[in-house]
């Protein structure tokens, strides 16, 4: 079964632009959660979604929004780049994270690079 | 905020046994412990979770004290893809999100 995919593994971008990054689950899974990583703040929880519905949302401002589609796969948008935007955002994908035995599994990231 | 606590390196030699701490003295009754490890800017791989029960898959082991206040993640034979960032997490319960503290540096030497 193939693992959790995400696109584009590097991107650059300037101030001011915005980025769509996408995330394909593992099959079978429904849910995808999205994580940003900096050497500063570590890991830190974006936002859920489950049959296309945002379940959680994490502390982060309006300009990170994301959805997810029918099939699953899903996308995070970020607006108005900042130089503080630059970092490793992770999905990861799991059935239905409804118990507390629902394993999340991650996909490789998108390395963000905001010039 | 994390409620775990890692110490932030160890260094283990190649071949021996791997013994991660990790203290969550406020854990609640139904809060599951998870480990993860971060190779070098990979996204994280699971490794193992428990609940009150010793458990262990073809990747480690986990011990977690009767208290449940603390757990040791033990890889049995180390070896140099082993070097990582390990992660000791308790997973909230009611929303179930991971809460990521900074983790251990676990550097496996030859």
């Amino acid at each position: 079964k193939a693992g959790v995919t995400q696109t584009p593994r590097y991107l650059i971008k300037t101030r001011g632009q915005q980025v769509t990054l996408s995330c394909s689950p593992i099959s079978g899974h429904r849910s995808v959660s999205w994580y940003q990583q900096t050497p500063g703040q570590g890991l830190q929880f974006l936002f859920e979604y489950f049959s296309e519905t945002q379940r959680n949302k994490g502390n982060f401002p309006g300009r990170f929004s994301g959805r997810q589609f029918s099939n699953s796969r899903s996308e995070m948008n970020v607006s108005t780049l900042e130089l503080g935007d630059s970092a490793l955002y992770l999905c990861a994908s799991s059935l239905i994270v409804v118990t507390s035995t629902d394993t999340q599994y991650f996909g490789p990231g998108t390395r963000l690079t905001v010039l | 905020d994390a409620k775990t606590t890692q110490p932030p390196s160890m260094d283990c030699a190649e071949g021996r046994a791997a013994n991660l701490p990790c203290n969550h003295s406020t854990i609640s009754g139904n809060e599951y412990v998870y480990w993860y490890r971060q190779i070098h800017s990979q996204g994280p791989q699971y490794i193992i979770h428990g609940l009150k029960n010793n458990e262990t898959n073809e990747m480690a082991s986990l011990i977690i004290t009767e208290d449940r206040k603390s757990s040791t993640l033990i890889l049995p034979h180390a070896t140099l893809r082993d070097t990582a960032v390990y992660y000791c997490i308790v997973r909230l319960t009611g929303n179930y999100q991971l809460i990521w503290g900074a983790g251990t540096k676990l550097i496996i030497k030859p």
